[in-house]
């Protein structure tokens, strides 16, 4: 198994372009998330899906849309690039489980700069 | 609402050295579940530990143990005799059983672990 993978792992973007982040899993997981990591932040959740074709927002949506089309995929989409959207990108999936917890697997990132 | 701080945002230590990395956490659930995820250089995030409120017994997995005390809302991690691929940052993390869907990080702390 692959695990998480997520598609490109760098890019750069000017100002104002667009991008999409693809994240696909091969684990069959119910849940999956997107985080972005900037230094001295941790990891901040931008949107979740706890399923195929339902969304929702975390704790920084702003510039960010996502959809979930396919259990297995996990689409982040930057409509207008700015610089403050520079970061490393992380998907992860976790699996709903009977006891109760969501143990995250984490895709090996991307990184995004914008100029 | 629900909050994880990780005081120590850096420390080194010597080869072979004991180190404890501290995680204090904030939560008005009854039910939650506390994770460590580490991050070496190359970027990955690395599960390894989940613990739920329930289950206050210290855990030991090799040089690694966790001691998680609900008196302090503490999930400390202790490393012992120190290596130098234990360099990396270490994230704790809260997900509340109202909210499993999602899980908090705290910033990370940076260790180093000098030969």
């Amino acid at each position: 198994n692959a695990g998480v993978t997520q598609t490109p792992k760098f890019r750069v973007l000017k100002t104002g372009q667009s991008m999409t982040l693809l994240c696909a899993q091969d684990m069959n997981h119910e849940y999956m998330y997107w985080y972005r990591q900037d230094p001295g932040m941790g990891l901040r959740l931008i949107h979740y899906s706890v399923g195929e074709g339902t969304t929702a927002k975390g704790e920084v949506p702003d510039g960010y849309n996502v959809s979930r089309l396919k259990k297995q995929n996990f689409l982040l989409g930057l409509e207008s690039a700015a610089p403050s959207q520079t970061s490393v990108y992380f998907c992860a999936s976790s699996p709903r489980t009977g006891q109760g917890y969501y143990e995250q697997y984490f895709g090996p990132g991307t990184r995004l700069t914008v100029t | 609402a629900q909050k994880v701080t990780q005081a120590q945002t850096e420390i080194s230590v010597v080869e072979k050295e004991d180190v404890t990395l501290d995680c204090v956490y904030e939560t008005r659930d009854t039910t939650y579940y506390l994770f460590w995820y580490k991050q070496p250089p190359s970027g990955e995030l690395v599960f390894l530990i989940r613990r739920n409120s329930f289950d206050e017994q210290n855990e030991i997995s090799g040089r690694y143990s966790w001691n998680f005390q609900k008196s302090t809302s503490s999930f400390n991690f202790t490393i012992t005799a120190s290596q130098v691929v234990d360099s990396a940052v270490y994230f704790c993390a809260l997900s509340e059983a109202l909210e499993r869907d999602k899980i908090i990080f705290g910033k990370g702390t940076r260790l180093h672990i000098l030969p």
